[in-house]
């Protein structure tokens, strides 16, 4: 049963436009989302968190949305870069848990 | 800065050797995790440690065992290796006492194939 789904296993973008990665997630319980980016033959990095009691959180070109009542996560990347290009993983943590990721959304800025 | 690394970048076994995977952090963080990452599948918790030789299992443990016996050091065991462990090994840690965050810090992962 996978707790955290991102439907879309690929984006392709114009560079300088808007990236939008999206989320979904079942339980409720989660507390605490991050999201990831993963270059090829490189370990996954950190890249921005928000926490349940918040709806937003940006840094950078870099925000994150959370809509709790559809239990819906989203990445925005304004405005895109070719260097943006890689997976993307969002991952959730249920109070007291270990992380959960999704399956990775593969992101191509072309110039 | 934190850094994990990782015992090879590449490996290539053949069935049913016995596989010895290493990860080591340098920032005394106490819990340390193994992932497998596969195409469609995203990152799948293998075995996590809280501390040393304390280990519990994670979703997928069948065909690996794990050890820990300093707390830098934080080995993933593959008994007898299969094919269908052919996959992207990743290993992380994080510190459990920062408020407010639980971001996990990677190595750069190891590339296993088995033939």
């Amino acid at each position: 049963d996978q707790q955290v789904k991102q439907n879309s296993p690929s984006l392709s973008v114009q560079e300088g436009r808007i990236s939008i990665l999206n989320c979904d997630y079942t339980n409720s319980m989660f507390d605490y989302f991050l999201w990831y980016k993963k270059y090829p033959a490189e370990g996954p990095t950190f890249l921005i968190s928000i926490s349940s009691i918040k709806d937003k959180n940006e840094d950078g070109r870099f925000t994150v949305f959370l809509n709790k009542s559809a239990k819906h996560l989203s990445l925005h990347i304004v405005p895109s870069q070719p260097g943006d290009s890689a997976v993307y993983f969002c991952a959730a943590r249920p109070k007291g848990g270990k992380l959960i990721f999704g399956q990775g959304t593969e992101l191509s800025v072309k110039p | 800065d934190v850094k994990v690394t990782q015992s090879s970048r590449y490996l290539v076994k053949r069935t049913g050797e016995k596989v010895f995977l290493e990860c080591v952090q340098d920032m005394d963080h106490e819990n340390m995790f193994w992932y497998r990452q596969d195409p469609g599948l995203g990152l799948r918790l293998i075995y996590f440690s809280y501390d040393v030789k304390m280990k519990e299992k994670g979703d997928i443990p069948e065909g690996y065992s794990v050890s820990r016996e300093k707390k830098e050091r934080f080995s993933l065991i593959l008994e007898s290796a299969s094919t269908n462990q052919t996959s992207m090994y990743l290993c992380a840690t994080r510190t459990p006492g920062q408020l407010g965050s639980y971001e996990q810090y990677f190595g750069p992962g190891t590339r296993l194939t088995v033939t």
